[in-house]
């Protein structure tokens, strides 16, 4: 089964860090791109980070860049967010996804984690 | 800054049809932004439901289509039912591993 399975949410004050994973499994990890979305509560959906199969290209939402670092390890199926500097307005579930991408074709997200609740409060 | 807008809340009744739509806040909505919308019931991860503007995930059923209507993308669910009851989210992909969500609409099945 295509599965992906958020961990390391949690509660952390204003200024810290956390890291958030996201272990693949049932499929090929290393060949596929993968993107961080995060849901404020009662908001929707936004696009916090990109990374490419390969590491290669890695890109952040304007309300994150400096502070979130994605990262991944393919030989061990898992995906990572290191967040620093955490905010109130960081306070949201993540959820890692699979990208689908196809040049001319399509580009979606395909395969969704369940999500990791992080809160930012004192 | 671009944003992507739907209709914050739709109504529908049970066996009816309703069409939900997804705009540029500037500029129209075309293929090349390779619309994608995704379902979310509370406390779920979203469930992708189409993309590429028209075409079905696997498994979701042929009472969702996807199409461009005028200048926005738009989702339309036939036969709405009970289930349908969800939020949903539009996606446009500008390029280079960047997508832009909607704000989602709340869709009341009654």
């Amino acid at each position: 089964e295509v599965q992906l399975v958020g961990s390391g949410g949690g509660l952390v004050q204003p200024g810290g860090s956390l890291r958030l994973s996201c272990a693949a499994s049932g499929f090929d990890f290393r060949t596929y791109d993968m993107i961080w979305v995060r849901q404020a509560p009662g908001k929707g959906l936004e696009w916090v980070s990109y990374i490419s199969s390969s590491s290669g290209t890695k890109l952040y939402g304007d309300s994150v860049k400096g502070r979130f670092t994605t990262s991944r390890d393919n030989a061990k199926n898992s995906l990572f967010v290191q967040m620093n500097s955490l905010r109130a307005d960081d306070t949201a579930v993540y959820y890692c996804a699979r990208v689908r991408a196809a040049a001319g074709t399509y580009y979606y997200m395909d395969v969704w984690g369940k999500g990791s609740a992080v809160t930012v409060s004192s | 800054q671009t944003v992507v807008t739907q209709e914050p809340s739709f109504s529908v009744s049970p066996g009816g049809t309703v069409t939900l739509t997804c705009g540029l806040s500037s500029g129209s909505v075309s293929t090349y932004y390779y619309p994608s919308w995704y379902q979310q019931t509370p406390g779920q991860a979203p469930r992708t439901l189409i993309y590429s503007t028209g075409t079905r995930s696997s498994g979701v059923p042929d009472r969702y289509s996807g199409s461009i209507l005028g200048n926005r993308a738009a989702l339309t669910i036939t036969g709405a039912q009970a289930d349908d009851e969800s939020d949903y989210y539009c996606a446009l992909y500008m390029g280079s591993g960047i997508w832009v969500f909607g704000g989602g609409t709340k869709l009341t099945v009654l």
